[in-house]
């Protein structure tokens, strides 16, 4: 049973243009969600993070929005650049409740910015 | 200051052979963290340790042991190789319990 699930395997932007990535996640209890990037060969490196009592966080260009009634968050990047191009992994925590740092993540989605 | 650091970069095993993949982190996290990866999957949690002398298992321990003896130290031991475990494993550390920081990743293959 996946619990954190981003359901687009891949996406593919024009430079410049906005990049929507997409994570949907059914534990309730999830208090904490973050995003990750990946390039190839490397691991993942942290981005961005949100709160459950929080529905927007901004960074520069990264903006992640959580939408709990629908436990649905997104990442919006703006403007898109070609060394944004990498794998994006969803994480969630409930580290709330079990306090071990547990990550569960989702698939990831690979993100194509083309020139 | 390393970071997470992981080694070796790449192994290839025989079925049945066994191998200690190692971790250490220079940030004095208490939080360390084993992830395997398979092609086009998410990061699946092997083992956990909130600090030394504690381990958990996470969502896919078999066939795989940890110890943590130091706060610094996380080896993952893979006893009798199986093709079910080539994959690429990543090992994380924290200091809280969210932001994980990762290695490089070790990219093992059993044949």
């Amino acid at each position: 049973d996946q619990q954190v699930k981003q359901n687009s395997p891949s996406l593919s932007v024009q430079e410049g243009r906005i990049s929507i990535l997409n994570c949907d996640y059914t534990n309730s209890m999830f208090d904490y969600f973050l995003w990750y990037k990946k390039y190839p060969a490397e691991g993942p490196t942290f981005l961005i993070s949100i709160s459950s009592i929080k529905d927007k966080n901004e960074d520069g260009r990264f903006t992640v929005f959580l939408n709990k009634s629908a436990k649905h968050l997104s990442l919006h990047i703006v403007p898109s650049q070609p060394g944004d191009s990498a794998v994006y992994f969803c994480a969630a925590s409930d580290g709330g409740t079990s306090n071990t740092g547990k990550l569960i993540f989702g698939q990831g989605t690979t993100l194509q910015v083309k020139p | 200051n390393a970071g997470v650091t992981q080694t070796p970069k790449f192994r290839i095993l025989k079925i049945g052979q066994s191998m200690t993949l190692q971790c250490a982190q220079d940030m004095n996290h208490n939080y360390m963290y084993w992830y395997r990866q398979d092609p086009g999957m998410g990061l699946k949690l092997i083992y956990y340790s909130v600090g030394a002398g504690i381990t958990d298992k996470g969502e896919v321990p078999n066939g795989y042991n940890v110890s943590r003896s130091t706060t610094e130290d996380f080896p993952l031991r893979l006893e009798l190789a199986a093709p079910s475990q080539t994959s690429v494993y990543f090992c994380a550390s924290s200091s809280r319990s969210y932001e994980q920081y990762f290695g490089p990743g070790t990219r093992l293959t059993v044949t």
